[in-house]
């Protein structure tokens, strides 16, 4: 069965960078492109990238253009997203989630969420 | 790109109908037949629910449906029970020059 497991939680002070990683399984990693979305405390889904597992390529929010990296490892079908210069407002759940090469914004599998806190 | 815009909250009693608007523009939801719609109970990860405006993912109850005129998506949920409690958001491709998803601000679905 497909599975997107994250890493755990982290506190970060501000100014500094986080990495989650999002590890798929069940399914071709290369085959899916993955997808990463946040929601701050009470608030809603904001979209923020996706990669393409199979060739490293990456579309970003222009929101968060220049401050979010996103890799593969393709050998351990792990995903990650780094966010760099955090602030308080960057406190979210950060969640992956699998997309289909043509389905665009069908996320289909979504992993269990890393909560990221910014304070210092 | 701005939020799709959804009502904060909607009600209904057991066994009713209910329906969520989302509403894009012609750069999101009126171009693309590419609307989903999202669960998500309290602490728990978003469930895709519809997908492509109208389809639904294997095991997804077919009381769920969705659909769209112009720039504004519909999810209806008829026959309601408790269960479906939960907030509710829609999503679509909003790419033209570049790639780019949008999500609505989310509903909050209280069943009475």
């Amino acid at each position: 069965q497909v599975q997107l497991v994250q890493s755990g939680a982290e506190v970060k002070k501000p100014g500094a960078s986080v990495k989650v990683s999002c590890k798929a399984s069940g399914y071709t990693f290369t085959g899916y492109y993955m997808h990463w979305v946040r929601q701050a405390p009470g608030q809603g889904l904001e979209w923020m990238g996706r990669i393409n597992p199979n060739s490293g390529g990456t579309n970003y929010a222009q929101k968060f253009q220049g401050r979010v990296t996103m890799t593969r490892d393709t050998s351990i079908s792990t995903a990650y997203m780094e966010l760099s210069r955090l602030r308080s407002d960057d406190t979210a759940v950060y969640y992956c989630a699998r997309v289909g090469i043509a389905a665009l914004a069908r996320l289909d599998y979504w992993g269990q969420g890393t909560l990221v806190t910014v304070s210092s | 790109q701005s939020a799709l815009t959804q009502p904060a909250s909607v009600s209904g009693s057991p066994g009713q109908s209910i329906t969520i608007s989302c509403t894009g523009t012609s750069s999101d939801v009126g171009s693309y037949n590419l609307v989903s719609w999202y669960q998500q109970h309290p602490g728990k990860a978003p469930k895709l629910m519809i997908y492509e405006g109208s389809k639904r993912p294997s095991g997804v109850s077919n009381r769920f449906s969705g659909s769209k005129s112009g720039n504004t998506a519909s999810l209806t949920i008829s026959g309601l029970q408790a269960e479906d409690e939960a907030d509710y958001y829609c999503c679509s491709y909003a790419g033209s020059s570049t790639f780019n998803v949008v999500f609505g601000g989310g509903t909050k679905l209280t069943v009475l």
